[in-house]
């Protein structure tokens, strides 16, 4: 299969802690997007970040990428309750559609 | 720059009708996608369009269709309608085509078939 897999499903933490989650996929991609969705509603772009580049940070989120295990993960530092929501990686094969991975629900606790 | 449109953003079908939904993109995008989203699947790849031309289809039955316009608006079509094709329909605008950069998503349309 051609999709991510985020782990964990769910994460539940309080305000002020950090929250990572996990993308794993199989076959080399061109890139890698994360997107949050809020309640059913539209999904929003976090960050994209190329086969070549290792890091990314966008404010309080910060994206690695380790292509020798094809494993990404996002990480959330210094957790709002505004972030609760739903985490999805989103894979790019040879800059072909994007497929989306199962997503992993977060809640954060005020 | 206004976001990316759809409509409508709710709506309630019987099984068997036909249905059309709608998307307009960001300005200037000419990349147009269409995922459905439902609790068991996911966000599944429905097809993309880009400059009127369809350019990936994801694996979904014939009665889903698309098309898209010379102002890069794009509409999708599901035609005998299935219990199981009620879900969120998202549209996704870009730049380019296929996944090269972000896609800006629209609030979807809500279907329910009944």
């Amino acid at each position: 299969s051609q999709q991510g897999e985020e782990d964990p499903q769910a994460l539940s933490i309080q305000e002020g802690e950090n929250a990572t989650m996990n993308c794993s996929y199989k076959t080399s991609i061109n890139n890698l997007q994360w997107y949050r969705q809020n309640s059913g509603r539209g999904l929003v772009h976090l960050i994209l970040i190329r086969s070549n580049e290792r890091e990314k940070h966008s404010g309080r989120l910060r994206v690695t990428l380790d292509t020798s295990k094809k494993s990404s993960s996002l990480l959330i530092t210094a957790s709002r309750a505004a972030d609760t929501a739903s985490y999805f990686c989103a894979l790019s094969y040879n800059t072909d559609k994007l497929i989306f991975g199962t997503g992993t629900r977060l809640q954060v606790f005020p | 720059k206004a976001g990316v449109t759809q409509t409508p953003r709710y709506l309630i079908k019987t099984r068997g009708q036909q249905v059309t939904l709608s998307c307009s993109p960001i300005s200037g995008h000419r990349s147009v996608s269409w995922y459905q989203q439902t609790p068991g699947q996911g966000l599944q790849f429905l097809f993309e369009y880009f400059s009127e031309t369809q350019r990936n289809k994801g694996n979904f039955p014939g009665r889903f269709s698309g098309r898209q316009f010379s102002n890069s608006r794009s509409e999708m079509n599901v035609s005998t309608l299935e219990l199981g094709d009620s879900a969120l329909y998202l549209c996704a605008s870009s730049s380019s085509s296929g996944g090269a950069h972000e896609q800006y998503f629209g609030p979807g349309t809500r279907l329910t078939v009944t």
